[in-house]
């Protein structure tokens, strides 16, 4: 079975500075999804980016980026220039490639706060 | 339209009462989903429709009671609910995705009903 770890309960970043939040998974497949999803305190779920196994390069999304290295397994988040509105839990996720239901299994998630 | 809604967005109920969320979506995704999530922790998968049948039930207690009366609406009936039921639930649903056979493509979220259980 797959298994997603977010081992950073909570991070803390200044305004306009870097952070990244770490997020390990294991699997037997060779073909996936990988997701960050944010959830504000206003609570909806919002994908922030999205990361195909068979693709090499890493996804960007404007100011979010993700270093994925497959063999390691590992899937972290970089958001570059953090704002106040960047304060949220992030979810990783996994989908299998192929999964009739595209079910999603999620990491503990990260507490991050943005200080001004 | 690119967004999943929920009615209400809170609910409070006693133990004894008969309630339902609804969950609408018109992005003519064909995979709904229901998730219940507890204060600090990730959603948790309840059931899966795919094409308005149910393909999922991840093994919960008959009190929840799922239905999908057209491929945008998703409802879940709740009845004789307990105090520990009480936390977020989450709808979302997702398209077929064109480059995998089967697949379905990200999830989309709604914004959640608070449910209370007194």
């Amino acid at each position: 079975a797959q298994t997603v770890t977010q081992s950073q309960p909570e991070m803390s970043v200044q305004e306009a500075e870097t952070v990244t939040l770490s997020c390990t998974y294991d699997t037997s497949e060779s073909d996936y999804y990988l997701f960050w999803y944010k959830q504000p305190p206003s609570r909806q779920m919002i994908l922030v980016i999205r990361q195909e196994a068979y693709k090499q390069q890493n996804a960007t999304e404007n100011r979010f980026s993700v270093n994925f290295q497959k063999a390691a397994k590992s899937f972290s988040l970089k958001i570059s220039d953090s704002q106040l509105g960047d304060a949220a839990m992030y979810f990783c996720a996994y989908r299998n490639y192929g999964g009739s239901q595209g079910n999603l299994i999620f990491g503990k998630g990260t507490k991050l706060s943005v200080k001004p | 339209d690119t967004e999943v809604t929920q009615t209400p967005k809170h609910l409070v109920m006693g133990m004894t009462n008969k309630k339902s969320l609804k969950c609408e979506q018109h992005m003519g995704h064909r995979a709904m989903y229901w998730y219940k999530q507890k204060a600090k922790k990730p959603p948790e998968l309840m059931f899966v429709y795919s094409y308005e049948k149910l393909s999922i039930n991840e093994s919960v207690p008959s009190r929840f009671s799922p239905e999908c009366p057209n491929s945008s609406l998703l409802n879940l009936h709740l009845h004789a609910l307990q105090p520990e039921d009480s936390a977020l639930y989450l709808c979302a649903s997702s398209q077929r995705d064109r480059t995998t056979s089967g697949s379905y493509n990200e999830q989309f979220f709604g914004p959640g009903t608070r449910l209370t259980v007194l």
